[in-house]
C-alpha cells in the first residue's frame, strides 16, 4: 500500500515551459486536492476534485489546470511555467468527511519546482 | 482576515518537557474540524491529531493531546514528554463542514526545536 505518491520529485523549468505533476493514490478516495507551500506560509489550496471527472479551483488556480480522468490520479499542469510558481507542491487524498468519521487527507511527498 | 492563526513562529523546548504550541481559528460555521500536522524536515506532512466542533472531550492520541477551547476559538497542541524527533514545522488546519470542498486551511506554522 504506498498511499501517496508524487512524480517527479524535484524539476528545474525555464520560464514559459510546460510541464505535468503526477499524484496516485492507491486508497480508493473519492477527494484529491493539489496544494503549494511558500516559505513562511501554510499549504494553499491550487485545485480539487470530488470524484472522476470533476475538478474545482481552489484559493490560488492562476497558472494551473488539472485533470482527473481515472480516481485513482489527479494531474496537475502548468501551460506556462513562471518564477512565481517556484514552490513545493503537495497532492492529499481523503475519503469524503461523513458523520463522525474525520477522514484526515493524506498527502504525498511533495514536488520541489524551480522555475528560473 | 486569516481563519487560522499561529503566533508562534519558532519554539524551543527541553528534551522530556511538556511544550503547548498555539492555534487560534475563525469561522461562523458551525460544522468544524482542527487537524494538526507535522512535517519534519524531510518535508512530508504527518496527520497527528483530530478534534471535531462538536466533540465534547478534547482529542488525545499517545503524547499528542489538544486543549480544545471553543468560546475562545483555540485549538492549541500539547506535546508531553517531548523528544528530538518531535523537532518539526507543526501545522494547525481548520476544515469547514458547509464548504464541500472540504479543504483544509492552514497556518503558517511554528517551528519546534527540542534541545537534548
Amino acid at each position: 500500500n504506498a498511499g501517496v505518491t508524487q512524480t517527479p520529485k524535484f524539476r528545474v523549468l525555464k520560464t514559459g515551459q510546460s510541464m505535468t505533476l503526477l499524484c496516485a493514490q492507491d486508497m480508493n478516495h473519492e477527494y484529491m486536492y493539489w496544494y503549494r507551500q511558500d516559505p513562511g506560509m501554510g499549504l494553499r489550496l491550487i485545485h480539487y476534485s470530488v470524484g472522476e471527472g470533476t475538478t474545482a479551483k481552489g484559493e490560488v488556480p492562476d497558472g494551473y489546470n488539472v485533470s482527473r480522468l481515472k480516481k485513482q490520479n489527479f494531474l496537475l499542469g502548468l501551460e506556462s511555467a513562471a518564477p512565481s510558481q517556484t514552490s513545493v507542491y503537495f497532492c492529499a487524498s481523503s475519503l469524503r468527511p461523513s458523520g463522525s468519521s474525520y477522514n484526515e487527507q493524506f498527502f504525498g511527498p511533495g514536488t520541489r519546482l524551480t522555475v528560473l | 482576515a486569516q481563519k487560522i492563526t499561529q503566533t508562534q513562529p519558532g519554539m524551543f523546548v527541553q528534551e522530556k518537557e511538556a511544550v503547548t504550541l498555539d492555534c487560534t481559528y475563525d469561522t461562523s460555521d458551525p460544522s468544524y474540524g482542527l487537524f494538526w500536522y507535522k512535517q519534519p524536515s524531510s518535508g512530508e506532512m504527518i496527520f497527528l491529531i483530530y478534534q471535531g466542533s462538536y466533540d465534547q472531550q478534547n482529542a488525545t492520541e499517545g503524547r499528542y493531546s489538544l486543549n480544545f477551547q471553543k468560546a475562545r476559538k483555540s485549538a492549541n497542541l500539547v506535546i508531553s514528554a517531548s523528544q528530538l524527533g518531535d523537532s518539526a514545522m507543526y501545522f494547525c488546519a481548520m476544515r469547514e463542514g458547509l464548504d464541500s470542498s472540504y479543504k483544509l486551511i492552514f497556518g503558517s506554522g511554528t517551528r519546534l526545536l527540542v534541545r537534548p
